[in-house]
């Protein structure tokens, strides 16, 4: 398996523009989790699906984030609009549900916005 | 507020020397899990401790889950510049969900 795949790996735009960012799971794992990394506030949950469904969307920052799945094998992050303070790397992960499973992490996208 | 912290926050040693990362919380979880992150990429697993009081080793790596299930150590016997990295424990509460919280990070820099 090649892992949880992310695209793009940078990304660079304009404040006030549309951003989406992609991932697509291990082949078999049902839960997937978008993660944001800053220096400040470290690695923050955003938002979490088990079997496609969203369970806790209580980490996104604001309306201007959404996310789907919508299936089993792809999943999208939209900022919209993107502000400076979105800037951070996002991280895709995928697991099998239950407590004691360990994530498998992207490589992250790494957004900026100016 | 941080659900688990770790210290200290930044630990920088010459190789060959021994060293210990704390993960603390007030709050009881069900299983707790050790990342190491290397820069430009994601975390990766090292290791996943379930039972209070269970120690696991790995290699020149031993973990320990405290008794009481809040807190956890990460020991590093006679480090290697390889073990350079962001260090991340993450804990499972015992809610059912299985989404983890992650703790602070110990950034660990060994000097060849």
């Amino acid at each position: 398996d090649a892992g949880v795949i992310q695209s793009p790996r940078h990304e660079v735009t304009e404040m006030g523009q549309e951003v989406t960012l992609r991932c697509k799971p291990i082949s078999g794992h049902n839960s997937l989790f978008w993660y944001r990394q800053t220096m400040m506030r470290g690695l923050e949950l955003l938002i979490y699906f088990n079997n496609n469904v969203p369970i806790d969307d209580s980490g996104m920052p604001e309306d201007r984030f959404s996310a789907k799945m919508p299936n089993a094998s792809f999943s999208t992050l939209k900022i919209q609009p993107s502000e400076p303070r979105d800037s951070a790397v996002y991280f895709c992960a995928s697991s099998f549900s239950g407590r004691n499973y360990g994530y498998t992490f992207g490589s992250g996208t790494r957004l900026t916005v100016v | 507020t941080q659900l688990l912290e770790q210290s200290p926050q930044f630990l920088s040693i010459q190789e060959g020397e021994n060293l210990t990362v704390y993960c603390n919380s007030s709050s009881v979880f069900s299983s707790l899990q050790w990342y190491r992150q290397e820069p430009g990429e994601g975390p990766v697993l090292l290791v996943t401790v379930v039972t209070g009081g269970e120690v696991k080793k790995l290699k020149r790596l031993t973990f320990q889950f405290g008794d009481a299930r809040k807190d956890s150590s990460l020991h590093i016997t006679a480090a290697q510049p390889g073990d350079t990295g962001l260090y991340l424990c993450a804990g499972a509460r015992q809610t059912g969900a299985n989404n983890l919280f992650f703790g602070t990070g110990t950034r660990l820099t060994v000097i060849p």
